[in-house]
């Protein structure tokens, strides 16, 4: 059954702390996002990857990292950087000629 | 800079009637133009969407149109149901870049 799994569900960080969220897709798609939700924010684009060792700077980005070293992965370092890492994360796929996104089921960040 | 507006952060409708959700974009690029329902605490999943080439697209009780001219999209839901109740992203792209508003909640009440 293929689809996108994100993991944690649920991750606590503490001040000071960098904490990676997973992201893997088990549907062979190129292009991976990472999203952040807040509230009355919609979806906000963070950081994207067109192909495996290669990714761009959303709108976002700062205060996070990316890593595509295998096109099933694509993991994002929340860093001691981002001064407002609580949010809600969504991570998508998305493959051409397939038009919408297949989106994980998030991952709640709070910082403690 | 918010190229994708949703001016409605909330909706209530009766059970059985017509919903009707709103979406304003900016960027006369834009060539596709996608709904998503959201339920709390999981990802937006697919509902309905539309090329630039058209300007309607129905699925079931679900259509979408898009005027072009005024930049203006809208999803009817007809007849609501309160299984329908959530979150509903407006999203448009161009190439892979994909844009999102900031949702509008429905409820529909029995």
């Amino acid at each position: 059954d293929g689809g996108i799994t994100q993991s944690p569900k649920y991750l606590f960080r503490k001040e000071g702390q960098n904490v990676t969220l997973s992201c893997e897709q088990n549907l062979n798609h190129d292009a991976m996002y990472w999203y952040r939700q807040d509230p009355g924010q919609g979806l906000r684009l963070i950081y994207y990857s067109q192909i495996v060792n290669d990714f761009q700077k959303g709108d976002i980005a700062e205060g996070y990292s990316v890593s595509r070293e295998k096109k099933e992965s694509f993991p994002l370092t929340v860093t001691s950087a981002q001064k407002n890492p609580t949010a809600f994360y969504l991570c998508a796929s998305f493959e051409r000629g397939n038009y919408g996104y297949t989106f994980g089921s998030g991952t709640r960040l709070t910082v403690v | 800079d918010q190229q994708v507006k949703q001016n409605s952060p909330s909706l209530s409708v009766q059970e059985g009637r017509i919903s009707i959700l709103n979406c304003d974009y900016t960027n006369s690029m834009f060539d596709y133009f996608l709904w998503y329902k959201k339920y709390p605490a999981e990802g937006p999943t697919f509902l309905i969407s539309i090329s630039s080439i058209k300007d309607k697209n129905e699925d079931g009780r679900f259509t979408v149109f898009l005027n072009k001219s005024a930049k203006h999209l809208s999803l009817h839901i007809v007849p609501s149901q309160p299984g329908d109740s959530a979150v509903y992203f407006c999203a448009a792209s161009l190439n892979n870049d994909m844009r999102f508003g900031a949702g509008t909640r429905l409820t529909v009440k029995p």
